[in-house]
């Protein structure tokens, strides 16, 4: 059965902060592994992941696969409160048949 | 540009009671699915459609019935609507054609159900 675990759940950081948000899959036919960010309404896209070892960057945020370990980490440096939010990891599938996501963890940064 | 559009975005049922929320996007995607997410679980996917007249069972699809009749439409049923089946609902879709999809889904706002 097809499967996404992230890692931790939740976590509090304080402003300035660096946090990294782990991932693992089971996937029959991976093709790509997807990260999302979620506030109070539907989830906004992050990055997109098909090779292992090249680190996707936007900003402060960044994220690399490692398909030997069926792994992904998301990077957030000098984190703020506006980063605050559930971040979801998602796999799709060969055909895009399927997109699953994992369970999220929800992240929040005080001041 | 619309995007996804779901509809409605509130609703109250009884248990026992059917409903459809209806999904609909103009980007020409051959892919539409619908999730359901309740705290601490992520999204799960109940049922996806790869095109118009193929549909297929997500993660959780019982009590869901979908059809696929058009490229623009992806409606999901409740028939007998239980109190566990209260959540928020997205539909998403994703496009595989080119110009080459970022893989990117593109959400709808969600639609939020509860079931008395």
């Amino acid at each position: 059965e097809d499967k996404v675990v992230q890692s931790p759940l939740s976590l509090v950081v304080h402003e300035g902060d660096t946090v990294t948000l782990n991932c693992s899959y089971e996937v029959t036919n991976f093709r790509s592994l997807l990260w999302y960010k979620q506030e109070k309404k539907a989830p906004t896209f992050l990055f997109m992941l098909t090779s292992s070892g090249i680190e996707k960057k936007s900003g402060r945020l960044s994220s690399i696969l490692d398909k030997k370990e069926l792994s992904s980490i998301l990077n957030i440096t000098a984190t703020q409160t506006g980063d605050s939010a559930i971040y979801l990891c998602a796999v799709g599938e060969t055909s895009y048949d399927k997109v699953i996501f994992g369970p999220g963890t929800s992240l929040s940064v005080i001041p | 540009n619309a995007g996804v559009t779901q509809t409605p975005k509130f609703q109250v049922l009884k248990t026992g009671q059917s409903m459809t929320l209806q999904c609909a996007q103009d980007m020409n995607h051959e892919y539409m699915s619908w999730y359901r997410q309740d705290p601490g679980m992520g999204l799960r996917l109940i049922h996806y459609s790869v095109g118009a007249g193929i549909t297929d069972q997500g993660e959780v699809p019982n009590g869901y019935n979908v059809s696929r009749s058009t490229t623009e439409d992806f409606p999901l049923r409740l028939l007998s609507a239980a109190p566990s089946q209260t959540s928020v609902y997205f539909c998403a879709s994703f496009g595989t054609a080119p110009p080459r999809s970022t893989g990117e889904l593109f959400f709808g706002e969600g639609s939020r159900l509860t079931v008395l």
